[in-house]
C-alpha cells in the first residue's frame, strides 16, 4: 500500500467550477499535510498548509483534513485555466522527519 | 522565487563523467533537501540535512554524494550515472529541522545521463 495515494487524473472541470482533489495517507498518527502545485516543466509551489481537523480557507483554495477517515482534500473554487496544474499532497512521517508525497492529480480547467 | 536556488538549470552528462549539483537557500531555514523527480513516479526523497548534518539518505546509491558545508549550501555530486537516473532533481530547504515543516523548492536540475 502506497503511503500517500492520489488519483493521477486528469480531473478536467469547465472554468468556474469546484474542482475537488483528494488524498489518502496510511500513517495514522501523521499530523501535518501540505497540498503543492506544480506547473509542466516547473518545481512545486506550496499553496495550502492543514494540521487541524476540519476546513482551512485561503482565498479561492480550502484544506478539508480528516484524520479518522486519513483523508485531506483540496478544493478549488471558481477554478481558472492557470489553475491547470498537477496537485501534490504530502504528509509528514510519523517520526516528524519525511515529507511522503503522493504522485498528485492532474488537473485541467477548460475555458 | 522562493529564495532557494539552483544551478545550473539543465545537465547534460556521460557516464562516465563527474558533476556537481549547487543549491543554496536564502531563507534562513537550517534543513535542506535533496529530491528526484523521475517522470510519472512521486517525488522520491533523497538526503535530509538537518543544521548541516545528515539525518536521512533513503538508500540511494553511492554514485550520488551529497555535502552539506553549511545551512545555506548544499551540493550533490554525481559520478559514474546510469541512463536511469535521468531525472528532475530539486532542492528544498524548511525551517524547524524536523523535516517536514513547510518545504520551499528550488527550481531544479533537469539531468540527462547519455
Amino acid at each position: 500500500q502506497k503511503e500517500v495515494e492520489q488519483n493521477s487524473g486528469p480531473l478536467s472541470v469547465p472554468e468556474g467550477a469546484i474542482a475537488s482533489l483528494n488524498c489518502t495517507y496510511s500513517d495514522r498518527v501523521s499530523q501535518s499535510f501540505f497540498w503543492y502545485r506544480q506547473y509542466s516543466g516547473k518545481s512545486p509551489e506550496l499553496i495550502m498548509s492543514i494540521y487541524s481537523n476540519g476546513d482551512k480557507e485561503d482565498g479561492r483554495f480550502t484544506a478539508q483534513l480528516n484524520k479518522a477517515s486519513q483523508y485531506v482534500s483540496l478544493l478549488i473554487r471558481d477554478s481558472q485555466p492557470s489553475d491547470s496544474a498537477t496537485y501534490l499532497c504530502a504528509v509528514i512521517n510519523n517520526a516528524g522527519n519525511m515529507l511522503t508525497f503522493g504522485g498528485g492529480t492532474r488537473l485541467m480547467v477548460k475555458p | 522565487e522562493t529564495g532557494v536556488t539552483q544551478t545550473p538549470r539543465h545537465l547534460v552528462m556521460g557516464m562516465t563523467n563527474k558533476k556537481s549539483l549547487k543549491c543554496e537557500q536564502h531563507l534562513g531555514h537550517n534543513a535542506m533537501y535533496w529530491y528526484k523527480q523521475s517522470a510519472k513516479k512521486p517525488l522520491e526523497l533523497m538526503f535530509v540535512y538537518s543544521l548541516e548534518e545528515r539525518v536521512e539518505n533513503n538508500s540511494v546509491p553511492s554514485r550520488f554524494s551529497p555535502e552539506c558545508p553549511n545551512s545555506s549550501h548544499l551540493f550533490l555530486h554525481l559520478h559514474t550515472l546510469q541512463p536511469e537516473d535521468s531525472a528532475l532533481y530539486l532542492c528544498a530547504s524548511s525551517q524547524d529541522g524536523q523535516g517536514g515543516r513547510k518545504q520551499y523548492f528550488g527550481p531544479g536540475t533537469r539531468l540527462t545521463v547519455t
